[in-house]
């Protein structure tokens, strides 16, 4: 049961670098979130998307952009690094709109 | 914008004592989740409430869905240092694909 995999777990970029964020799942769930957590902070909401082909804007969504090509894969694209993104990002997914959402384990970006 | 309100934002207690941590909302929600997450993981779903005053329990964990679904409270008997960790709650607002977290309650239970 691999669940929702992301990669890399650790990157270190240099401001004004772009890199991609992979998220995967297997669970054939519909629904898919891209979270960031700075330190001692709760989640805030990127991008989502409720299927292949549909995707939309969170609370935070300026400087990333985000595909939904196949209901198992939801990668998070970080166009220009800036030191404001450093932070834990969370890949998740979940079945439905009544459920709650299965969480990867994370990806840890410094942007210096 | 709908918005998940916890408080307190942070708890420390000793073992054996009993907590309770609350998520409010000015706005009605179809469902709340209620997750626990310890350093370096992500988010570990507890329970899902979707009925106005729903009681659910998880051994020690007693969770409420508020009548008017715009609110829930998370208790916790005799808590023990396993319970430390960042709990939140976050929920599926209605007429929206939004699935957003409340600010966060971070417990530390001391032996």
């Amino acid at each position: 049961n691999a669940g929702v995999t992301q990669t890399p777990k650790f990157q270190v970029l240099k401001t004004g670098q772009s890199m991609t964020l992979q998220c995967a799942q297997d669970m054939n769930h519909e629904y898919m979130s891209w979270y960031r957590q700075d330190p001692g902070m709760g989640l805030r909401l990127i991008h989502y998307s409720v299927g292949a082909g549909i995707t939309d804007q969170g609370e935070v969504p300026n400087g990333y952009n985000v595909s939904r090509s196949t209901t198992e894969d939801f990668p998070l694209r970080l166009l220009s690094a800036a030191p404001s993104q450093t932070s834990v990002y969370f890949c998740a997914s979940s079945a439905d709109s009544r459920s709650g959402y299965t969480f990867g384990s994370g990806t840890r970006l410094t942007v210096v | 914008t709908q918005l998940l309100e916890q408080s307190p934002q942070f708890l420390s207690i000793q073992e054996g004592e009993n907590l309770t941590v609350y998520c409010n909302s000015s706005s009605v929600f179809s469902s709340l989740q209620w997750y626990r997450q310890e350093p370096g993981e992500g988010p570990v779903l507890l329970v899902t409430v979707v009925t106005g005053g729903e009681v659910k329990k998880l051994k020690r964990l007693t969770f409420q869905f508020g009548d008017a679904r715009n609110d829930s409270s998370l208790h916790i008997t005799a808590a023990q240092p396993g319970d430390t960790g960042l709990y939140l709650c976050a929920g599926w607002g209605s007429g929206t694909y939004k699935y957003i977290f409340g600010t966060g309650t971070r417990l530390k239970v001391l032996a």
